[in-house]
Formats: structure tokens, C-alpha cells, sequence
């Protein structure tokens, strides 16, 4: 199968500051990247879903400006908490979609998460 | 409308006993489903998904599913469970083969 990586692992932050987190394809070409959040002993959420070269489009309730969703190429997408403050604590999973002509196509790989610890 | 019901949120095995992992889902078309596992630290891996074809669903490492329409019911089967299995496991249903929709989880527990 195909690898997601994400950056970094886990992170701490205070209040009020922001942070960037990276998801990557590191051996195919996602045209379309899923952010979701997952809170401890719950599901995963649905964040917002971006594809290459375009503006994310977000699911309802989850505020654009404060979740800013980059997908600047086929291998990155990057998600910028901003202003992050406790409540945004969370682990956040990055998934990528190939879009290419074979097996896997359409199908969804994750990344391992980032979890983000607020202060 | 999509939604997904995991009936336990914990099970607990022995070793070498048959697992079983309940699924009931809701959805307004023909669905696709999916079972993903997702250990400590680790991304979600997907063990096997239903897109219309055989009812029957064979995965990795020995698991499989039944897609039984009439009970809205794809749960998760193995055989004999393996100490490697202890996870948590996830049942996901598509409606558009696009958007996922998540179970609550079932966290696997495999004692010796």
C-alpha cells in the first residue's frame, strides 16, 4: 500500500500560538488530502477535505479561519491551527487519496497523527 | 444520510479464540464499508472494505465480513485471535465512495 507521513509526531504549544502541522504522500500523488480530528475515546471527525490547487472545503462547524488547510501540491497538504488554544488539544489524522489508474485508486491512506497538546 | 453504529466499545478475547466485532450502519444508497484498525501511534490501516460485490469480504491477517443487507449489519469476524490483533478497530461506511463516515471505535483486547 501507499504511505502517509505526518509532521511532527506530537506538539506542545502555549496558548495563542499557532501551529503547522504537515501531511505527505511520500510515494504517490494525492489529488485530494482529508484532515480529521479525533478525541480521546471517540471517533474520527471529518475537519475539511482540499484538493491540489484549490481551496479546502470544510465540513459544518469547523471554523476556516481558524484552520487554515494548504494543499499546495500532490504530496503536502499542511493544516495551521491558529491562535490554538486548550480546547483545540486533539489528534489530528491527515488521510490522502491516489487518484492514479490502479489498484488503490480512490482509496483513502492515513497518516499516523499528530497529537496536539495545547497549554 | 450516513451514519455508523459499533455496538461494543470494548471486547475482550483469549488467544486463539474467535473474535467478533459488531457493525450496524445506516445509509440512504447502495453503500461501500469498510473495517480500519488503527494500533497505539500508528495510522489507520484499512483490513477490508465491501464495494458491492461478494457479500462475503475477505482481509489481511485472517479477518473478514458479512455485508447482510437485510440487517444493515457488517461486522467483523477472525477466526482465532492473535495477541498481534489487540487494537482498536473502526467500522466506516460510504455513501458517495468519498466522504468516510467513522464508527465510535471497538478497542480489541487479546489476552493470553
Amino acid at each position: 500500500g501507499a504511505v502517509v507521513s505526518q509532521h511532527p509526531s506530537w506538539v506542545i504549544c502555549k496558548s495563542g500560538t499557532s501551529v503547522k502541522i504537515e501531511c505527505r504522500s511520500l510515494d504517490f500523488q494525492a489529488t485530494t488530502m482529508f484532515w480529521y480530528r479525533q478525541f480521546p475515546k471517540q471517533s474520527l471527525m471529518l475537519m475539511a477535505t482540499s484538493n491540489e490547487g484549490s481551496k479546502a472545503t470544510y465540513e459544518q462547524g469547523v471554523e476556516k479561519d481558524k484552520f487554515l488547510i494548504n494543499h499546495a501540491s500532490l504530496t503536502l497538504s499542511t493544516l495551521t491551527v491558529t491562535s490554538a488554544h486548550p480546547e483545540d488539544s486533539s489528534f489530528y489524522i491527515c488521510s490522502a487519496r491516489d487518484g492514479g489508474q490502479h489498484l488503490f485508486r480512490n482509496e483513502q491512506f492515513f497518516g499516523p497523527g499528530t497529537r496536539l497538546t495545547v497549554l | 444520510a450516513q451514519s455508523v453504529t459499533q455496538l461494543d466499545s470494548h471486547v475482550s478475547v483469549s488467544e486463539g479464540t474467535p473474535v467478533l466485532l459488531r457493525c450496524n450502519y445506516s445509509s440512504s444508497y447502495s453503500p461501500s464499508l469498510f473495517w480500519y484498525v488503527q494500533h497505539p501511534n500508528k495510522g489507520l490501516q484499512l483490513l477490508l472494505k465491501y464495494t458491492s460485490a461478494a457479500t462475503l469480504v475477505k482481509g489481511i491477517n485472517g479477518f473478514e465480513a458479512e455485508f447482510k443487507k437485510s440487517e444493515t449489519s457488517f461486522h467483523l469476524t477472525k477466526p482465532s485471535a492473535h495477541m498481534s490483533d489487540a487494537a482498536e478497530y473502526f467500522c466506516v461506511v460510504s455513501d458517495d465512495g468519498s466522504t468516510l463516515t467513522f464508527g465510535k471505535g471497538t478497542m480489541l483486547l487479546v489476552s493470553p
